[in-house]
């Protein structure tokens, strides 16, 4: 039973251009959550996904980002026309049960976003 | 602002000796926390969990106390290994949200 698995897990973009970055949760999790890290800090909770429906996007900055998790297909969040501070690594969490459930959340081992 | 927040962002702790990290909250609403364990490179991986109507829980080698009345909870580690050097990150489950973390070293 694979975990969480986020692809690529390093990704390198021009300032400018776009990046997608991929997340399939476990095995039978239907909600997904997006977090950012950036060097030496925490994580930032940036959105929570149900199957096919945004619940939550409250950490997300209003331009550029945005996140899906189609009905078939990993959770994408794309970010464009990417900017250094941009920069981080950014990790992808899914639970079988949503926000505030027991079971807690697995995550994956992320991305690692460098803009150039 | 952040719900949950540590108390100290670095502990310095000797191999063998017990480890203990502290994290306050603010959301009196909170009824489950989670303490979970970042090393270099790696995503988060869960360590232990409270609900709020328990004031301690065991695991191997870990422990979580909980304080409703000052909003405190702890993770104490037992016998700190060099394999317990991580960063540490409590969090609550009303708003998903995570600390700044304690970065745990140990010392051989």
């Amino acid at each position: 039973n694979a975990g969480v698995m986020q692809n690529p897990r390093h990704l390198v973009r021009r300032r400018g251009q776009e990046a997608r970055l991929r997340c399939s949760p476990m095995k039978g999790h239907s909600h997904v959550y997006w977090y950012r890290q950036l060097p030496e800090e925490g994580l930032k909770f940036m959105v929570y996904l149900q199957k096919e429906n945004i619940i939550d996007e409250s950490g997300m900055p209003k331009e550029r980002f945005s996140a899906e998790f189609p009905k078939e297909g990993p959770s994408i969040l794309r970010i464009q026309q990417v900017v250094r501070g941009d920069s981080a690594a950014y990790f992808c969490a899914s639970s079988f049960a949503g926000q505030g459930a027991p079971d807690g959340y697995t995550f994956g081992s992320g991305t690692r976003l460098t803009v150039v | 602002g952040e719900s949950v927040g540590l108390h100290l962002p670095t502990l310095s702790v000797q191999e063998g000796d017990n480890s203990i990290i502290n994290c306050a909250y603010s959301n009196s609403a909170s009824d489950y926390f989670i303490w979970y364990k970042q090393e270099s490179g790696k995503g988060p991986q869960f360590i232990i969990d409270i609900r709020s109507n328990m004031d301690k829980r065991q695991g191997q080698r870990v422990t979580v106390l909980l304080n409703k009345t000052v909003k405190h909870l702890s993770l104490q580690i037992a016998a700190t290994q060099p394999g317990d050097s991580a960063v540490y990150f409590c969090a609550e489950n009303k708003k998903l949200s995570f600390g700044a973390g304690t970065t745990v070293t140990v010392r051989a």
